[in-house]
């Protein structure tokens, strides 16, 4: 069975400033897909990035992008030029292919940028 | 393009009383298709997924069912909430079929039971 972990509850960073959110995953799979979401006050869940795990370059999404460490098994997201509206909780999220792909996610960390 | 609906986007029910909370996409055919909760403060649960028309695979026991009556909706029940029950309910779409990846959320329903 597929786990995420989340180990940051918490982060603050100023606006305009970068900030990295760290996640680490276990499977037994060959093939997956990781992904981060974000969930602002609203709690509507958004897609920020995802990363195929056979895919060595890490993801890029503007100023979103991830550090894959496949042998790790880590895949931590980089937030560049921070924005208010970063502001909200960043899940981190696995699956397989093959079947009904059922996501795993971990607990979140809720990130506040300051002004 | 796709999109997907949830409703009602807000439900305060009593303890006891039945559910239905409804998940319709549009712009897509055939889709895989979630239910999961969250609990404040916690992560997401997967309640419930769908490959089809009439399949649905629970993931959780307890007092809840889905269903799926046509291939772009499915529904949540219950015949009778627990205070337990409240909570985020949120509604994902994925393509069907083998190789699928990404899951796109609905707007959520905030379900309070008293």
């Amino acid at each position: 069975a597929q786990t995420v972990t989340q180990s940051q509850p918490e982060m603050s960073v100023q606006e305009a400033e970068t900030v990295t959110l760290s996640c680490t995953y276990d499977t037994s799979e060959n093939n997956y897909y990781l992904f981060w979401y974000k969930q602002p006050p609203s709690r509507q869940m958004i897609l920020v990035i995802r990363q195929e795990a056979y895919k060595q370059q890490n993801a890029t999404e503007n100023r979103f992008s991830v550090n894959f460490q496949k042998a790790a098994k880590s895949f931590s997201l980089k937030i560049s030029d921070s924005q208010l509206g970063d502001t909200a909780m960043y899940f981190c999220a696995a699956n397989s292919q093959g079947g009904s792909e059922k996501l795993v996610f971990g607990k979140g960390t809720k990130l506040t940028v300051n002004p | 393009s796709q999109t997907i609906h949830q409703w009602p986007a807000t439900l305060v029910q009593p303890v006891g009383s039945p559910l239905s909370l409804e998940c319709t996409v549009e712009g897509t055919s055939n889709p895989n298709l979630y239910w999961y909760r969250q609990a404040a403060g916690r992560g997401l649960q997967l309640l419930f997924y769908s490959v089809g028309i009439g399949q649905i695979s629970s993931e959780v026991p307890q007092n809840l069912s889905a269903s799926r009556p046509q291939d772009r909706q499915f529904i949540l029940s219950s015949k009778k909430l627990l205070l337990s029950d409240s909570g985020f309910y949120l509604c994902a779409w994925s393509t069907g079929g083998a190789g699928t990846d990404t899951q796109y959320f609905g707007p959520g329903t905030r379900l309070t039971v008293l």
